[in-house]
């Protein structure tokens, strides 16, 4: 199992640029999640779904938004990028009711 | 509501001396309490979690926890400390709704030779 991935790894983009995040699991977990890491912050929930069809937002889902085709992908879309949007952005993965989530790797996004 | 606060930002140990990073939670449900490891430019790697089974929890290279409920307290400790623990950790706390994590704020350590 490759788990879960995250494409790009890294990237730049100008302010009001759009650009979409994937992310991508192979473990057949229901529930998804995005969350962005900022220093001193921790990780802070953005969108997550529990399941294909289904997506709710998290603590911080201003400038973002996701949708969920299939149960192997979530992609995160950035539709107007701003210099607040500069952070590392991390995906996870869990079997619903499950408590584990397990992360990609992360991509880390610089809006100039 | 739940949260979870990490008492320290940066800890620093000289390697072979023992390790104590903080976290207290609060939760209005029965906890399911986490720490996590990320090493620098790495992704975030599970070290242990607490699901309401056996209090003291034993988790990846020779770090344990100790769950607390009277006081709240879910700290992270390790015996010896050696160079290779150097990273950030954090603290994660899960409730009700099991899939929904809440972070603190990463405690980073160092290990001095």
């Amino acid at each position: 199992n490759a788990g879960v991935t995250q494409t790009p790894k890294f990237q730049v983009l100008k302010t009001g640029q759009s650009m979409t995040l994937q992310c991508a699991q192979d473990m057949n977990h229901e529930y998804m999640s995005w969350y962005r890491q900022d220093p001193g912050m921790g990780l802070r929930l953005i969108h997550y779904s529990v399941g294909a069809g289904i997506t709710d937002q998290g603590e911080v889902p201003n400038g973002y938004n996701v949708s969920r085709s299939t149960t192997e992908d979530f992609p995160l879309r950035l539709l107007s990028a701003a210099p607040s949007q500069t952070s590392v952005y991390f995906c996870a993965s869990s079997y619903f009711g499950d408590n584990e989530q397990f992360f990609g790797p992360g991509t880390r996004l610089t809006v100039l | 509501a739940q949260s979870v606060t990490q008492l320290d930002s940066h800890v620093s140990v000289s390697e072979g001396t023992p390790v104590l990073l903080r976290c207290n939670y609060s939760s209005s449900y029965s906890p399911s309490l986490f720490w996590y490891v990320q090493h620098p430019n790495k992704g975030l790697q599970l070290l242990l979690k607490y699901t309401s089974a056996a209090t003291l929890v034993k988790g990846i290279n020779g770090f344990e926890a100790e769950f607390k409920k009277s006081e709240t307290s879910f700290h992270l400790t390790k015996p010896s400390a050696h160079m290779s623990d150097a990273a950030e950790y954090f603290c994660v706390v899960s409730g009700k709704l099991a899939y929904k994590y809440i972070f603190g704020t990463g405690t980073r350590l160092k290990v001095l030779a």
